[in-house]
This record gives structure tokens, sequence and C-alpha cells, in this order.
């Protein structure tokens, strides 16, 4: 079964500019998180989506954005981007139990994003 | 709220050493624990996960750890460093109801020749 990926890998942006990642989940797996991992924050998490809403939302300006199609795959921008958004965008997917067990995440590579 | 602290974020062992990363964290309600591995320019990898059957949980590359509720840790061990070993690894704690995962900071391990 093919992994999570992620596209592009690498992305070098000017401030200012809004720049768009995308991510398909593992076949069968309908939920996909967001997160920015950074040397000083660590992961920190992004939005996740279900079935096309954001089920839940971590703590990061209305310049992060994302959403969700039909066929699960994801989107993520970032408006007016900052140097301070350089970082690794990681998406994650995992199914998604309406019984409330925690299914686990499974990770794509992730993309490289450098603000300059 | 829940949290995840990571003891040491640099450890270095020599190889065929013990490796031991520490993990403790904080929560109202039973968690789920996972940990993760980072190898450089790639995302995380699963390590293990503790669901709450059985308090010893294996995972891959020999990898283990052991929940301790009355400690609330959850440290991952290996009896035998390998170079193959050294990455960052990160320990995330869970809960039901579809909740975003909460990282730890993360320990990178070093493994000396």
């Amino acid at each position: 079964k093919a992994g999570v990926t992620q596209t592009p890998r690498y992305l070098i942006k000017t401030r200012g500019q809004q720049v768009t990642l995308s991510c398909s989940p593992i076949s069968g797996h309908r939920s996909v998180s967001w997160y920015q991992q950074t040397p000083g924050q660590g992961l920190q998490f992004l939005f996740e989506y279900f079935s096309e809403t954001q089920r839940n939302k971590g703590n990061f300006p209305g310049r992060f954005s994302g959403r969700q199609f039909s066929n699960s795959r994801s989107e993520m921008n970032v408006s007016t981007l900052e140097l301070g958004d350089s970082a690794l965008y990681l998406c994650a997917s995992r199914k998604w139990d309406r019984g409330g067990s925690l299914e686990t995440q499974y990770f794509g590579p992730g993309t490289r994003l450098l603000v300059l | 709220a829940q949290s995840v602290t990571q003891l040491g974020s640099h450890v270095s062992v020599s190889e065929g050493a013990l490796v031991l990363l520490r993990c403790n964290y904080s929560s109202s309600v039973p968690p789920y624990l996972f940990w993760y591995v980072q190898y450089p320019n790639q995302g995380l990898q699963l390590l293990l996960k503790y669901t709450s059957a059985a308090t010893l949980v294996k995972g891959i590359n020999g990898f283990e750890a052991e929940f301790k509720k009355s400690e609330t840790s959850f440290h991952l061990t290996k009896p035998s460093a390998h170079m193959s070993d050294a990455a960052e690894y990160f320990c995330a704690v869970g809960f039901s109801g579809n909740t975003p995962l909460v990282f730890g900071k993360g320990t990178r391990l070093s493994v000396i020749a």
C-alpha cells in the first residue's frame, strides 16, 4: 500500500508570496492532518480535515488555511509568507474511528519551505 | 492541558550500548502513547504505540517502551544501539475522540562507533 505522499518536496518563496502544498493520504484514510516543524518550536499541529470538513485546529494565524477534497486529498495554503514560515510541513493521514478510539497517524516525507 | 516532556534534547551512546530515551506525559484521562522516529530529510515513522492492551510494547527495529502509569512515563529502550539508530525520536500523546496528537520536542540520538 502506498504511503502518504506530499508535493512538492522543496519550495523556495519570497516574503509576501503565497504557497500551496499538497498531500495525498494512504488509500482508505479519510483524515488528513498538517504539522509545521521548526528547530525552535518542534512539531506544531496546524489543522485536521475529515470528510472535507476541518475537525481540529491548532493555534496558527488565519494566513494558514487548508481544504480537503472528496477523494481525501488535502491542500494547505499559506498567504503573505513571512520569514518565520520557513519550515518542514508534514502531512499525516489516519482512519477516522467513529467509535472514538485513536487511530495511528502515518506521516508523509514533508515539504521543505524556505522563505527568503 | 495534556503535554509531553522528553528529557534530554540530545543523547549520545556507544554502538552496542543500551539506548534509553525518556518521555513523561501529563493527562487526566487514559492516554494513547506513541514513539516516532525521524531520519534526516524524512517524515516521521511509527516505532510503536501504546493502547492499554499491554504495558510493555514492542516496536520495530528492536525498540520497546513500557507504560508506567504511576510515573506517567513511557520511556523508549533498545538493548544494543546500532549506527543506523541515529535519528530524532519523538514521543506523542493522544486521546480517544479523534483528537490531535501532542508531540514532545524530540530527542536526537547519536551513536558513536
